[in-house]
């Protein structure tokens, strides 16, 4: 079973700041079944990329997603008011589904 | 634009069965994949388990031997069976659809709370 790590737990940053998360999976997985997901309090999980790196529609560009492998980084560029929330990433293997254990982001 | 609706008693007693149906508006059941997520108070996100509309199934080994998802495709609904439940199986259940053998979950549930106590 591929376990996922997200780091770090807390990123406390302040509006305008760039924001930079990490998944790290136990071992090698496809970069087509990697997803990260937006959660706000009360609400359920929004989609943000899938693919690694694909903005899933409706999506602002100051939202990135890349790596390969083990490694992959979910990146906003200028955090706007909205984006303080937790993050979660998503791996899809061996027809189970698995989530990182999330990164919250909150106000500096 | 498709919709999902979980419904279903927001309180069950322990060693009992939490039942939860969630119904799709907007689109067909069919030709998808449709997973229930679970989420306690709190904690992070656990996959449950999915249904193709076919009725084939896969569970989270953790919960396989408790857990029974099944479709109903005329209704547009699949449902959850949870038995004997704790305490521990305390959260805000979500249901979602795959998005097409995409490997990600493109539509959620609002989410319903089930708590389980006496």
């Amino acid at each position: 079973e591929i376990v996922l790590t997200q780091s770090p737990g807390t990123l406390s940053l302040s509006p305008g700041e760039r924001a930079t998360l990490s998944c790290r999976a136990s071992q090698s997985v496809s970069s087509s079944y990697l997803a990260w997901y937006q959660q706000k309090p009360g609400q359920a999980p929004r989609l943000l990329i899938c693919g690694a790196s694909s903005r899933a529609t409706g999506i602002p560009d100051r939202f990135s997603g890349s790596g390969s492998g083990t490694d992959f980084t979910l990146t906003i560029s200028r955090l706007e008011p909205e984006d303080f929330a937790v993050y979660y990433c998503q791996h899809f293997g061996n027809s189970l589904f698995t989530f990182g254990p999330g990164t919250k982001v909150d106000i500096k | 634009q498709v919709q999902l609706q979980e419904s279903g008693p927001g309180l069950v007693k322990p060693s009992e069965t939490l039942s939860l149906t969630c119904t799709v508006s907007g689109g067909s059941i069919s030709g998808f994949y449709w997973s229930w997520i679970r989420q306690p108070p709190g904690k992070g996100l656990e996959w449950i388990g999915y249904i193709y509309y076919s009725g084939s199934t896969n569970y989270n080994p953790s919960l396989k031997s408790r857990v029974i998802i099944s479709v109903d495709t005329s209704k547009n609904q699949f449902s959850l069976r949870l038995n004997s439940v704790t305490a521990a199986d305390t959260a805000v259940y979500y249901c979602a659809r795959e998005a097409g053998s995409k490997y990600y979950f493109d539509y959620w549930g609002q989410g319903d709370l089930v708590t389980v106590s006496s």
